[in-house]
């Protein structure tokens, strides 16, 4: 069966720092991968979504990037954290025939 | 791009009662998913209902999509403390978003005893 992991589960950060979050996909090939924020009475916005490795496209202009170095990794990252990139960040996954999507545990991002 | 309308916004129901949960869209819904979260966790994958007038259950859960495929309903039937939690409808979105899918603000439901 398909899993999907996410670390780390929580993250406090200062201003400024960078940040790293990763996710993978365990049972599956070729899945579409996608980051999700979530802010408190925002719902969840889309942010990045890939359909292949090192194919990223970002819906959202912002200081966030992503990387997808292999088939089932997809990594989240910022050179300099802003408060405003506070919340709780989901990874998905769904087949490449792209129906239902499958959610991560999710990391609660706390900017300083 | 397509916007989905939740209501209501937070339901607080008595154990064993029964409820509703509305998702409308602004467009012609050709994929509608439902999700439900617990507080501070992922995202549960519910149901998906892709033709007007289609209806599917699973266990207490009933998701209905109308004939005009712009609005769906969520019904839970004698609600339980475990049913409490952030319900989230979801739709397919624009095609430069592959099969990302644009999604609700959500429903916070808490069950009483």
């Amino acid at each position: 069966s398909q899993t999907i992991h996410q670390w780390p589960a929580t993250l406090v950060q200062p201003v400024g720092s960078p940040l790293s979050l990763e996710c993978t996909v365990e049972g599956t090939s070729n899945p579409n991968l996608y980051w999700y924020r979530q802010a408190a009475g925002r719902g969840l916005q889309l942010l990045f979504y890939s359909v292949g490795i090192g194919q990223i496209s970002s819906e959202v202009p912002q200081n966030l990037s992503a990387s997808r170095p292999q088939d089932r990794q997809f990594i989240l990252s910022s050179k300099k954290l802003l408060l405003s990139d506070s919340g709780f960040y989901l990874c998905a996954w769904s087949s490449t025939l792209g129906y239902e999507q499958f959610f991560g545990p999710g990391t609660r991002l706390t900017v300083l | 791009s397509q916007e989905l309308e939740q209501s209501p916004q937070s339901l607080i129901v008595q154990e064993g009662k029964n409820l509703t949960i509305n998702c409308t869209s602004s467009k012609t819904l050709y994929g509608l998913y439902w999700y439900k979260q617990k507080y501070g966790e992922g995202l549960i994958f519910l149901m998906m209902l892709q033709k007007g007038g289609e209806e599917k259950s699973h266990e207490k859960i009933t998701a209905k999509l109308d004939e005009k495929k712009q609005q769906s309903s969520l019904h839970i039937t004698a609600s339980q403390p475990s049913h409490a939690g952030i319900y989230l409808c979801g739709a397919d979105g624009l095609s430069n978003s592959g099969y990302a899918l644009n999604f609700g603000k959500g429903t916070s439901l808490l069950v009483t005893p």
